[in-house]
């Protein structure tokens, strides 16, 4: 059984650009949820999909956006970059359940120059 | 709204000392708790939750968590700390239907020999 992985570890860009990170969940979970931990603070929902759905979202702008594909991988793209973009964004993946804990990868530290 | 929250960005211990990471929650409903750890430059690893049943509840690598419904507090705590235990912690609440997770900014666990 692997784990969460997520690509690339680091990557650096410059304002208005635009970004694609990507998430592998566990082996058996069908949901992920992506989160936005900036220096010094607790991670901050951005949105969840649920079999290929969006199940939710956080207080972020339309900018930041998703997807989930059919062996339950996902992207999180955000366009316009901005310097407070700059920040740990954390992957996790759960089985279907609401109560069932998620499971992080280590991450994708991205700054915005 | 839910939320959490931890009020001592750092707790210092020697090694063998109990140790105790507060947290206080505030949720219409029913709380839906949680304890994460995070090492440096890794994603987090889930340590316990508490979904419903006894208040309290034990955890990965020894850790263990009292709920107190009256105090609505969920306290981390281990008996015998490590050296191998200084991180960051995280406590956080289930935060709506899709279940995503509303974290605490994070407290410091600093183990001395």
């Amino acid at each position: 059984e692997t784990g969460v992985t997520q690509s690339p570890t680091h990557l650096i860009k410059t304002r208005g650009q635009q970004v694609t990170l990507r998430c592998s969940s566990q082996s058996g979970h069908n949901t992920v949820s992506w989160y936005q931990q900036a220096l010094g603070q607790g991670p901050q929902f951005i949105f969840q999909y649920y079999r290929e759905e969006e199940n939710g979202r956080g207080n972020f702008p339309p900018r930041f956006s998703g997807l989930q594909f059919p062996n339950y991988s996902s992207e999180l793209n955000v366009n316009a970059l901005e310097l407070d973009d700059s920040a740990l964004y954390l992957c996790a993946s759960s089985l279907d359940q609401v109560y069932n804990e998620q499971f992080f990868g280590p991450g994708t530290r991205l700054t915005v120059l | 709204a839910q939320s959490v929250a931890q009020p001592e960005d750092q707790v210092n211990v020697a090694e063998g000392n109990p140790l105790t990471v507060k947290c206080t929650y505030s949720v219409s409903g029913n709380p839906y708790l949680f304890w994460y750890v995070q090492y440096p430059n890794r994603g987090l690893q889930f340590l316990l939750k508490y979904i419903t049943g006894d208040n309290l509840v034990k955890g990965s690598y020894g850790f263990e968590a009292e709920f107190n419904k009256s105090q609505t507090s969920f306290h981390l705590k281990k008996p015998s700390a490590l050296v191998s235990d200084s991180a960051l912690y995280f406590c956080a609440v289930l935060g709506g239907s899709q279940g995503n997770l509303i974290f605490g900014k994070g407290t410091k666990l600093s183990v001395k020999p």
